[in-house]
């Protein structure tokens, strides 16, 4: 069975701080990899995607993936009291569903 | 560009019911998945439509259905709906089935089942 996970949380980082968030997935298949941010009460919206070995960067979000590893990553610079919510890893291998981790919740203090 | 549009937004039933839910897609998306969110298994598939067609299912119960009609709408149905059908249903949309399609979620219908 596909699975991915992910650390519940919660991290803590004072504003300001990078946070790192961290993804691992089980079928070595896996093709896109996909982070979503959920606000409490709100629904899941694309933060950004990845698809090839590396980094890839927008504004202050960085994705990396490591496919020998299995393993995604979201870094998030210059943390704000905004970012606080619940952020979702997805996997999804081809003629398949999307399968999401449960979340890792983000607190940012100021 | 109109995002996913879910209706309705909250519906209270009792066990032994059944339900239907609604989601129109973001115009020129052909894609449609839906999920069921708990606060304790988090995101679970459910189905996905593509071109009227269901692409894939997820490990439900066969009270669980869906279908997508030709412009693309789709429909999930909850037959005898039981305590635990409680949850927040997402659709979600996107212009095809590929792996790089990302999904684009609608606000979400809040079923509790008393």
């Amino acid at each position: 069975q596909k699975e991915v996970e992910q650390n519940s949380g919660p991290l803590s980082v004072p504003e300001g701080a990078i946070a790192s968030l961290n993804c691992t997935y089980s079928d070595r298949g896996s093709q896109s990899f996909f982070w979503y941010r959920q606000y409490s009460g709100k629904s899941p919206e694309l933060i950004m995607f990845i698809y090839s070995n590396g980094d890839k960067e927008d504004g202050r979000f960085t994705a990396q993936l490591n496919k020998a590893s299995q393993y995604v990553s979201l870094l998030i610079r210059d943390s704000q009291p905004s970012d606080s919510a619940t952020y979702l890893c997805a996997v999804k291998v081809e003629r398949t569903a999307l399968i999401f981790g449960k979340g890792t919740t983000l607190s940012v203090s100021s | 560009k109109a995002g996913v549009t879910q209706t309705p937004r909250y519906l209270i039933k009792t066990r032994g019911q059944q339900v239907t839910l609604s989601c129109s897609p973001i115009s020129g998306h052909r894609s449609v998945s839906w999920y069921q969110q708990t606060p304790g298994q988090g995101l679970q598939f459910l189905f996905e439509y593509f071109s009227e067609t269901q692409r894939n299912k997820g490990n439900f119960p066969g009270r669980f259905s869906g279908r997508q009609f030709s412009n693309s709408r789709s429909e999930m149905n909850v037959s005898t709906l039981e305590l635990g059908d409680s949850a927040l249903y997402l659709c979600a949309s996107s212009p095809a089935t590929g792996t790089n399609s990302p999904l684009h979620f609608g606000n979400g219908t809040r079923l509790t089942v008393t």
